[in-house]
């Protein structure tokens, strides 16, 4: 079956440090793979996706890119900000994301201290 | 607004009692999804809906049951609560191959 696996929290980092989660996945077939941000006591908002191997995500100075090789998807910021505080998931979907599920990682908490 | 909506945002309830939980989306999807997110921050699809037809249905007791009256809606309904439900609980939906678009989530509590 499809899993996701990435970094336990919490992170913790200083304003404008460089921010990376890992995450990998095992899956059948040519998933597509997303990032998910969830800010406290709010719902899942899309932070970015790809689709295909190669392709790489962007979103809000966020980047991830999609490694077929290495069955990756590493999320990764240059310079992260306060508000940028969340949990973070990467999930992934063996049809683009649409009629079927997602399998999700079990999420990374990030802080971010000024 | 566009979205997906849920009501109660909060539900708490005793344990044994039958409770639901109403999901709407005016985005026009076709599919639509239920999960569960327990205390350690633990997603899982529970249910999903494709035009009224049931896509997936995991591991799920039966005391849940998803009801869609209508395409735009996709209720979750809990009979004979017991403490273990407790969690948050996300609707999802989407458009055919596409990204799912989160509504904010109702946190039940089973006493």
């Amino acid at each position: 079956g499809n899993s996701v696996t990435q970094m336990e929290g919490p992170v913790t980092l200083s304003e404008e440090a460089f921010l990376t989660i890992n995450c990998t996945y095992t899956a059948t077939g040519y998933p597509s793979l997303f990032w998910y941000v969830q800010y406290p006591g709010e719902g899942l908002q899309l932070l970015l996706k790809a689709t295909k191997a190669d392709d790489k995500g962007s979103n809000k100075g966020f980047e991830a890119t999609y490694r077929k090789e290495t069955t990756s998807f590493h999320l990764e910021k240059g310079s992260v900000q306060v508000s940028d505080s969340a949990v973070y998931f990467c999930a992934l979907s063996d049809q683009g994301g649409g009629a079927d599920g997602l399998t999700f990682g079990k999420g990374t908490h990030l802080i971010i201290q000024p | 607004d566009t979205a997906v909506s849920q009501t109660p945002k909060y539900l708490v309830t005793q344990m044994g009692n039958d409770k639901s939980i109403k999901c709407e989306q005016n985005l026009g999807h076709d599919t639509m999804y239920w999960y569960k997110q327990d205390s350690k921050k633990f997603l899982k699809i529970m249910f999903s809906y494709n035009n009224k037809e049931l896509i997936i249905n995991e591991t799920v007791p039966n005391r849940f049951s998803p009801k869609s009256p209508d395409k735009a809606h996709l209720n979750l309904h809990i009979n004979s609560l017991e403490l273990g439900d407790s969690a948050v609980y996300f609707c999802a939906s989407s458009p055919r191959d596409s990204e799912q678009f989160f509504g904010p989530g109702t946190r039940l509590t089973v006493l």
